[in-house]
């Protein structure tokens, strides 16, 4: 199997501009979640899907942070419009409804 | 308020001797707990899972502790190699009914030296 796979692998990008980054999750995997990982707050939770559907998304920091599943294969995290502080790396992970997860090589993410 | 606690100074030993990492816990009930290895530039792997009625678990030269009344988690690399230097995130686990839920701790960066 592949593992995740997220792309890009690298974004810059100025502030104000929209930001959408994608995740493939294992297949099979019925469970999918959205991480943030920075040096202050080390790996966050921001939203995790079960069976496609939105379970928990009480970690999203703000309005401007948008998360879809829109099949088993696929999601997708969107910011807009971004800002210097949404730097950071952000994983997506993803589970066979089991408690081992396992994740994607991240997305670097650097707003200006 | 919750809080999960690691070692934020990074760890240093020297080759072939045991490494110990501590995760400490407070106003958390976990259903297990696990204990990821993070390289640089790239995302956690799991590593060892021990759930809230085990006392220890091991696997290979790694062997993981949990207390739940000490809210403690230790773990253990035995015979340490350089390979092993990198960064180990402890993860408090709770299952929500639909998905299984973690919580990281902030890492503690290991470095073995020859």
């Amino acid at each position: 199997d592949a593992g995740v796979i997220q792309s890009p692998r690298h974004e810059v990008t100025e502030m104000g501009q929209e930001v959408t980054l994608r995740c493939k999750p294992i297949s099979g995997h019925n469970s999918l979640f959205w991480y943030r990982q920075t040096m202050m707050r080390g790996l966050e939770l921001l939203i995790y899907f079960n069976n496609n559907v939105p379970i928990d998304d009480s970690g999203m920091p703000e309005d401007r942070f948008s998360a879809k599943m829109p099949n088993a294969s696929f999601s997708t995290l969107k910011i807009q419009p971004s800002e210097p502080r949404d730097s950071a790396v952000y994983f997506c992970a993803s589970s066979r409804q089991q408690e081992t997860q396992y994740f994607g090589p991240g997305t670097r993410l650097l707003v200006l | 308020s919750q809080k999960i606690e690691q070692n934020s100074e990074a760890l240093n030993i020297q080759e072939g001797k045991t490494a110990t990492l501590t995760c400490n816990y407070t106003n958390y009930s976990p259903a297990y707990l696990q204990w990821y290895r993070q390289d640089p530039g790239r995302g956690p792997v799991f590593l060892l899972l021990i759930r809230e009625n085990e006392k220890e678990k091991r696997k290979e030269r790694l062997k993981v502790t949990f207390d739940t009344t000490l809210k403690q988690s230790l773990f253990h690399i035995t015979a340490s190699q350089p390979a092993d230097s990198a960064t180990y995130l402890c993860a408090l686990g709770t299952n929500t009914g639909t998905a299984s839920k973690l919580t990281f701790g902030t890492g503690t960066r290991l470095q073995v030296t020859l």
